[in-house]
């Protein structure tokens, strides 16, 4: 089967700019997580959905980052506008709703901020 | 609050001898932990969970124990290979379908 597909894999941007970035998730799973690592970090997570609705935004800086997941597959999450401090590898991440338990991680877009 | 931590952040071993990576965690509560293997460039992979109801688990040249007594994880990697070099990351939740919370990691380099 597909991995999570992620895009673009690099991104370098100036702070106060704007960037997303798109996840496509296994087929078939109903739950979506996006993850952010830092260098030399494990990653902590930012917003998990389940279908269209989201279970978890607490860890969120809402103040600058937003992500949906409009018809329960795809994702997009957006920084605006960007800090240096974000910069990050960002990670999506699916599982099935139930059943097996391990979350499949796609390879990550990885930002500077400059 | 809820932690996981590694108690080295590197490790290097001779390619053919079994690696130990090593894990502490602080929240009692927490019911179903999970060692996963990132390589550079790529995103974390999956190795192998446990339940807090059992106290070994293994498989394919992994092994994971788990001490709730004194909160602490390892994974035991058999006969290892240069392809096992990687970043591992130990990982906790309350429940299998709850939120995890990564550790910060230990990098694994194999010398050949």
């Amino acid at each position: 089967e597909a991995g999570v597909a992620q895009s673009p894999r690099y991104k370098i941007i100036e702070k106060r700019q704007s960037v997303a970035f798109w996840c496509n998730p296994i087929s078939g799973h109903a739950t979506l997580y996006w993850y952010q690592q830092i260098l030399g970090q494990g990653p902590k997570l930012l917003i998990q959905f389940q279908n269209n609705g989201v279970v978890d935004d607490s860890q969120l800086p809402k103040d600058r980052f937003s992500a949906e997941r409009l018809k329960g597959v795809d994702s997009t999450l957006k920084i605006q506008p960007a800090k240096l401090e974000d910069s990050a590898v960002y990670l999506c991440a699916s599982r099935t709703l139930k059943g097996q338990e391990t979350q499949y991680f796609g390879p990550g877009t990885r930002l500077l901020v400059l | 609050g809820e932690s996981v931590g590694l108690h080295l952040p590197t490790l290097s071993v001779q390619e053919g001898d079994n690696s130990i990576i090593n894990c502490a965690y602080s929240n009692s509560a927490s019911d179903y932990f999970i060692w996963y293997k990132q390589e550079s460039g790529k995103g974390p992979q999956f190795i192998i969970d446990i339940r807090s109801n059992m106290d070994k688990r293994q498989g394919q040249r992994v092994t994971v124990l788990l001490n709730k007594t004194v909160k602490h994880l390892s994974l035991q990697i058999a006969a290892t290979q240069p392809g096992d070099s990687a970043v591992y990351f130990c990982a906790e939740s309350r429940t299998s379908y709850d939120k995890v919370i990564f550790g910060p990691g230990t990098s694994l380099s194999v010398i050949p």
